[in-house]
């Protein structure tokens, strides 16, 4: 496809449990990002890759929240032991990694929590 | 932290109205995004604005940077139902290398009655 795909595009788990969420960028986007976005806020940024180095995390909530990129094009963002105030949509974004490269953004997996 | 305030928060206006949008920070960034977004959609690049001062226009939408590279602003001429969604202003840090690790706003939900 042309665009970032993200799934699922819902999800709902029980207060505990783990979750993945995938996200596959545009084809020959160097760089990466996962954002999270509370209803009624703006997205906040968790974390970046480039390929696949992941060179900021400073944004992730918690220990509980871990993301990979393997081979530099897929990413999963995984959550362990979900809490309630994870629930969210979260969004994958990817673009050229050069200067002034628009930022592209799939539709989001929405995550609610029991 | 940088921070983007946006405001208002929420507005609502028949069409044919105009209005402006406005994203105010303390502090200085190397480029200001703005977007809009769909329900359950990610957020579409507008307009990327670089340099203070600079104002650019794309068809009944202007955006300006302020000279100090910490405000700007969104103006729409005569309104449609159309371009009702939430819009989003979002900074780049000034010296940052990711091209893609943004603050953004809270949004501002327009709605525009035929």
């Amino acid at each position: 496809g042309a665009g970032v795909s993200q799934s699922p595009r819902y999800k709902v788990a029980k207060r505990g449990q783990d979750v993945a969420l995938r996200c596959d960028p545009i084809s020959g986007h160097v760089s990466l990002f996962w954002y999270q976005q509370a209803l009624g806020q703006g997205p906040e940024f968790l974390t970046y890759f480039q390929n696949e180095a992941q060179l900021d995390k400073s944004g992730l909530p918690s220990d509980r929240f871990f993301a990979e990129r393997p081979e530099g094009s897929v990413s999963t963002l995984k959550i362990q032991r979900t809490q309630q105030e994870d629930s969210a949509v979260y969004l994958c974004a990817s673009n050229m990694g050069v200067l002034q490269s628009p930022l592209h953004f799939g539709n989001g997996t929405r995550l609610t929590v029991t | 932290t940088q921070l983007l305030e946006q405001s208002p928060q929420f507005l609502s206006i028949q069409e044919g109205e105009n209005l402006t949008v406005y994203c105010n920070s303390s502090s200085v960034f190397s480029s200001l995004q703005w977007y809009r977004q769909e329900p359950g959609e990610g957020p579409v690049l507008l307009v990327t604005v670089v340099t203070g001062g600079e104002v650019k226009k794309l068809k009944r939408l202007t955006f300006q940077f302020g000279d100090a590279r910490k405000d700007s602003s969104l103006h729409i001429t005569a309104a449609q139902p159309g371009d009702t969604g939430l819009y989003l202003c979002a900074g780049a840090k000034a010296g940052g290398t990711s091209y893609g690790k943004l603050t953004f706003g809270q949004g501002t939900i327009l709605t525009v009655h035929p």
